[in-house]
């Protein structure tokens, strides 16, 4: 079946611009996280969705970052006015309805901030 | 504030050898904890959950367990191939913290 995909796969951007990245979680899911994975480091957690439920926010860095679910499927992560350090992989995932569910992740886009 | 280490941050083994990968996390209150790979310009694959109130978890060669109390999880590998060769990532999941990740140990199996 169909995983979680997501979109673009590379992206290349100029400083100051702004960049959507879109998720497509896996039908049926109703969790769905962003992460950030930057060079050398872990996966950092941005952004949490859960059903109909106000989204967790608590990990977003800076007001810059922002997301929203339409329809409780697929998400878009707005980055406003990037910036260098805003380069990274982005992840994307979801899960089945409780928190403690099996994730699963999708291909990651590459966000290079020149 | 929850954190998660992982131990070695690389590895390198010759084809065939058992392995065993450490994770420690400094709160013991969590749900569950997962291991997961990575392989290179890939997203993460789930390898194992962990419930909090499980011991260990089984999937082919690869084995886990938690022992909550102290804040570890170690992820054995038998018989190890060329094709584990990857990112392997724990991460702790609470309620107040969501799903914390480790950086990770990059291990390389040799033919």
């Amino acid at each position: 079946g169909a995983g979680v995909s997501q979109s673009p796969s590379n992206k290349v951007t100029e400083k100051g611009k702004d960049v959507e990245l879109r998720c497509d979680p896996i039908s049926g899911h109703t969790a769905l996280y962003w992460y950030r994975q930057s060079l050398g480091q872990g996966l950092e957690f941005l952004i949490y969705f859960q059903g109909n439920s106000a989204p967790d926010k608590s990990g977003l860095p800076s007001d810059r970052f922002s997301a929203e679910r339409t329809g409780g499927s697929v998400s878009t992560l707005t980055i406003q006015r990037t910036q260098q350090e805003d380069s990274a992989v982005y992840l994307c995932a979801s899960s089945l309805a409780w928190e403690g569910e099996t994730q699963y992740f999708g291909p990651g886009t590459r966000l290079l901030v020149l | 504030k929850q954190e998660v280490t992982q131990i070695p941050a690389a590895l390198s083994v010759p084809e065939g050898e058992n392995l065993v990968l450490n994770c420690s996390f400094t709160d013991s209150a969590i749900y569950n904890l997962q291991w997961f790979r990575q392989d290179p310009g890939k997203g993460l694959t789930s390898l194992l959950l962990i419930q909090s109130s499980q011991r260990e978890q089984t999937s082919g060669r690869l084995n886990a367990s938690l022992d909550k109390s102290s804040g570890r999880s170690t992820l054995y590998i038998a018989a190890s191939q060329p094709g584990d060769s990857a990112t392997y990532l724990c991460a702790v999941f609470s309620g107040t913290y969501k799903y914390i990740f480790g950086t990770g140990t990059r291990l390389k199996v040799l033919a």
